[in-house]
């Protein structure tokens, strides 16, 4: 079966400060990963992929096959970080998406 | 803000009752989804379709169902049998090809039951 985890709920940084979220996944093909964000009163919308390896607000990610992780980080959160942040998988075939539980950030000005 | 409607936003459903969610898109994408969204629970997959006509289950269709008759279109009726409808019900689409990874959400509809 295919399985996202995000074991943090909720996560407060100061205002500069690092900040990862962390994202495991379980998936006996090969992944393909994603972070989605949504701010506040907006809709859910993609942050980031692996495939692309870019780096979008400051923020990157890195997949580590060896450990099943794709955590986000950025070195200096900004309060506009603030936000829900889901990471998500690709099932091929089939086109599903399966998504985390959710990391809820608070950049603390 | 045009792209994926979700209609209503708020929809109250009755004991017994079959309550339809909209779900139109104008992107002239192939695929569509439908999530559910509990609080601490993530978003869950309900049904997806790749093409007109054409569905699958997710993980919870349980007490769900959909149509595909039109590419714009799919709507999710949610039915008596789905004992627990209480959440916000989260749709999205994505265009098949070489940049079809992005999936494009609607703005939700929270369904309660009276």
């Amino acid at each position: 079966a295919q399985r996202v985890t995000q074991p943090e709920k909720l996560l407060s940084v100061f205002k500069g400060a690092p900040v990862e979220l962390k994202c495991n996944y379980s998936y006996s093909g090969s992944p393909e990963l994603f972070w989605y964000v949504q701010y506040s009163r907006q809709r859910l919308q993609l942050l980031l992929r692996h495939i692309s390896r870019e780096s979008i607000k400051g923020f990157t990610a890195d997949l580590n096959k060896g450990e099943t992780s794709f955590h986000l980080k950025k070195p200096f959160a900004q309060e506009e970080d603030s936000a829900m942040y889901y990471c998500a998988l690709l099932k091929v075939p089939g086109n599903q998406f399966y998504f985390g539980t959710g990391t809820s950030l608070t950049v603390i000005p | 803000d045009g792209g994926i409607t979700q209609s209503p936003k708020y929809l109250f459903r009755k004991e017994g009752q079959n309550v339809t969610l909209s779900c139109e898109q104008n992107l002239n994408h192939d695929a569509m989804y439908w999530y559910r969204q509990d609080p601490g629970q993530g978003l869950r997959l309900i049904y997806y379709s790749q093409i007109v006509n054409d569905f699958q289950k997710g993980d919870i269709a349980e007490g769900y169902s959909v149509s595909r008759e039109k590419k714009e279109s799919f709507p999710l009726t949610v039915t008596s049998a789905q004992k627990n409808p209480t959440a916000f019900y989260l749709c999205a689409s994505r265009r098949q090809g070489a940049d079809n990874e992005k999936l494009f959400f609607g703005s939700g509809t929270q369904l309660s039951v009276l």
